[in-house]
């Protein structure tokens, strides 16, 4: 059963727009997020995150939503660059718990 | 460099061979992992270790078997390798309590032939 969701596999983006990724889970038990950035032969790096009791968070560019109701949050990023280029993954832990369940992942592509 | 490296980055071998996967991480980090990426591209968790102590311990044939001599190394031994194996292992490493996720190495990918 695949906890963590993300069913847009790609997204293509212009250089300069929004890019907006989305992420569904199921176990209401998760109460922190994180998105993280890979880039081919390379490991995942730590992007963001955002604890259950917020419903934003924002650094630079990038900024998470998180809908505890509709457990769903989105990672978006503004203006998107090339560098920006990567698969994203979303992932999710309960309390108290160092496991991260990830999501499979969607590949973004910032079109100059 | 302060990192999580693992080694072998690339190790091709034949059905049936037994080897070995190390991780080492100077970030000063309390918990390591080892996480698999799947041919679809599921990153899933296998082991855990905190301090030396195996936390997490999900569904992984027995022939997979962890080894952390200190909470800086976490090895990876794979013993009887089946075709099934083919994948990116990726080792990772954080603080426990610490709410900034992990810090991951390069991957290690491993073709059975």
């Amino acid at each position: 059963d695949q906890q963590v969701k993300q069913n847009s596999p790609s997204l293509s983006v212009q250089e300069g727009r929004i890019s907006i990724l989305n992420c569904d889970y199921t176990n209401s038990m998760f109460d922190y997020f994180l998105w993280y950035k890979k880039y081919p032969a390379e490991g995942p790096t730590f992007l963001i995150s955002i604890s259950s009791i917020k419903d934003k968070n924002e650094d630079g560019r990038f900024t998470v939503f998180l809908n505890k109701s509709a457990k769903h949050l989105s990672l978006h990023i503004v203006p998107s660059q090339p560098g920006d280029s990567a698969v994203y993954f979303c992932a999710a832990r309960p309390l108290g718990n160092e496991k991260l369940t990830f999501g499979t992942g969607t590949r973004l592509t910032i079109i100059p | 460099d302060t990192a999580v490296s693992q080694t072998p980055k690339y190790l091709v071998t034949q059905m049936g061979n037994d080897k070995s996967i190390k991780c080492e991480q100077n970030l000063g980090h309390d918990t390591m992992y080892w996480y698999k990426q799947d041919s679809k591209k599921f990153l899933k968790i296998m082991f855990s270790y905190n301090n030396k102590e195996l936390i997490i311990n999900e569904t992984v044939p027995n022939r997979f078997s962890p080894k952390s001599p200190d909470k800086a190394h976490l090895n990876l031994h794979i013993n009887s390798l089946e075709l099934g194996d083919s994948a990116v292992y990726f080792c990772a490493s954080s603080l426990r309590g610490r709410d900034y996720g992990y810090t991951f190495g390069s991957g290690t990918r491993l073709t059975v032939v």
